[in-house]
């Protein structure tokens, strides 16, 4: 079982639409919860930070659920530039590597 | 700030050739990380280093891989004798501290092509 799963998609979803990504880690000892976008053929960059009482920027939402070891993305009225594919990423206390998920893939159409 | 830079971008190498992949970190970004990324999937973790001192090689998948930083700032990911399952994207990353909360930053990747 991968450490970190997230479904693939595609999430084909209309501007405007709310989409919402789930992800789920294996590993309890998990300390930290990050989100990261990656645009076609670029490198990650780190969208939001998930904290156990939630938190929102803008139209996004993170969560993080310890019981279930679940972590969630809520996106609000999507934009067309919020096509990406979005990892789902963590990290285990003393260790400095990320584990990544595979990624969810977003298409939004006009 | 100039960000992480990475070179060359793009690599084709025939079978059994070897490669050198130089990643250039954030100044003053003490930690830098590399991930290897095949396609449709996500990065998977190589190698990390704090300062010049390689911590955790325990992602390297053979060790025809070999990374090293020996002052602590570029760093150079070897490969040697290239299999076509080497193909992928090559990810350095580095990050101002060790500590997990600390944001890692990407560079743009080396494309490597093992023909």
């Amino acid at each position: 079982r991968k450490e970190v799963e997230q479904d693939p998609g595609p999430f084909n979803v209309p501007e405007g639409a709310t989409v919402a990504f789930n992800c789920t880690y294996s590993n309890s000892a998990s300390q930290s919860f990050f989100w990261y976008r990656q645009d076609c053929r670029k490198e990650p960059k780190l969208l939001m930070s998930v904290y156990s009482s939630g938190n929102e920027d803008g139209r996004f939402t993170a969560q993080l659920n310890r019981a279930s070891q679940y972590i969630s993305l809520l996106i609000r009225d999507s934009k067309l530039s919020d096509s990406a594919t979005y990892l789902c990423v963590v990290n285990i206390p003393g260790l400095g590597k990320l584990i990544f998920g595979t990624g969810t893939r977003l298409q939004v159409f006009p | 700030g100039a960000g992480v830079s990475q070179s060359p971008r793009y690599k084709v190498a025939k079978r059994g050739q070897d490669v050198a992949l130089r990643c250039d970190p954030i100044s003053g970004h003490v930690s830098l990380f590399w991930y290897q990324q095949a396609l449709g999937q996500g990065p998977e973790f190589l190698t990390y280093f704090q300062n010049e001192a390689q911590l955790d090689k325990s992602g390297l998948p053979s060790d025809r891989f070999f990374a090293e930083r020996p002052e602590g700032s570029v760093s150079t990911l070897k490969i040697q004798r290239t299999q076509q399952e080497d193909s992928a994207v090559y990810l350095c990353a580095s990050s101002l501290r060790v500590d997990s909360f600390y944001e890692q930053y990407f560079g743009p990747g080396t494309r490597l092509t093992v023909t």
